[in-house]
């Protein structure tokens, strides 16, 4: 049962323009997401992140949209970069039965940003 | 501040061996969380040691166990290594002292049985 859903593999955009990735959980428990950009060959690097009292957090170019009613939360980048084009992972965290939080990711959108 | 660490970055091992890697975490992280990435799955939660302690543990089998040393430094092992094995180690390390623990990502090591 996948509790956080990437449900687009891939999106092109053209550079200067707005990407819009999505990411979609079931589990109401969680309380904290947070985006992670990946380059092949490279561990994940933390980006943007967000807690479930709020429905905004803008850092830069990146704009994270958390809609708790319906369990949606929304990656913006603009404008979007070439250097953008990598593996965007949405991940959730909640308290576990043992008390301390742990990550629930998606499958990643593949983002690439053509000049 | 140096950022996660993570060795060996490669590594080929063949049917039945058993493999050791080693993750170092951020000076002053406490919590150290293991994951497996392979092509179409994304990052699968492996387990997390906090002061040498599991405390969370993933659907993975008995074959992968990991430990965690006095100064944070925390070793995975798989026994009896299978060819579905084959895949990219995360290591992720983190503070306690932060209102929500965001994960820090070491570059992984690529792992393939052969």
């Amino acid at each position: 049962d996948q509790q956080v859903k990437q449900n687009s593999p891939s999106l092109s955009v053209q550079e200067g323009r707005i990407s819009i990735l999505n990411c979609d959980y079931t589990n109401s428990m969680f309380d904290y997401f947070l985006w992670y950009k990946k380059y092949p060959a490279e561990g994940p690097t933390f980006l943007i992140s967000i807690s479930s009292i709020k429905d905004k957090n803008e850092d830069g170019r990146f704009t994270v949209f958390l809609n708790k009613s319906a369990k949606h939360l929304s990656l913006h980048i603009v404008p979007s970069q070439p250097g953008d084009s990598a593996v965007y992972f949405c991940a959730a965290s909640a308290r576990g039965n043992s008390g301390y939080s742990t990550l629930t990711f998606g499958k990643g959108t593949m983002l690439l940003v053509s000049p | 501040k140096a950022g996660v660490t993570q060795t060996p970055r490669y590594l080929i091992k063949t049917r039945g061996q058993q493999v050791t890697l080693s993750c170092s975490p951020i000076s002053g992280h406490r919590s150290v969380s293991w994951y497996q990435q392979t092509p179409g799955q994304g990052l699968q939660f492996l387990f997390e040691y906090f002061s040498e302690t599991q405390r969370n543990k993933g659907n993975f089998p008995g074959r992968f166990s990991g430990r965690q040393f006095s100064n944070s430094r925390s070793e995975m092992n798989v026994s009896t290594l299978e060819l579905g094995d084959s895949a990219l180690y995360l290591c992720a390390s983190s503070s306690p002292r932060e209102l929500q623990e965001t994960q820090y990502f070491g570059p992984g090591t690529r792992l393939l049985v052969l």
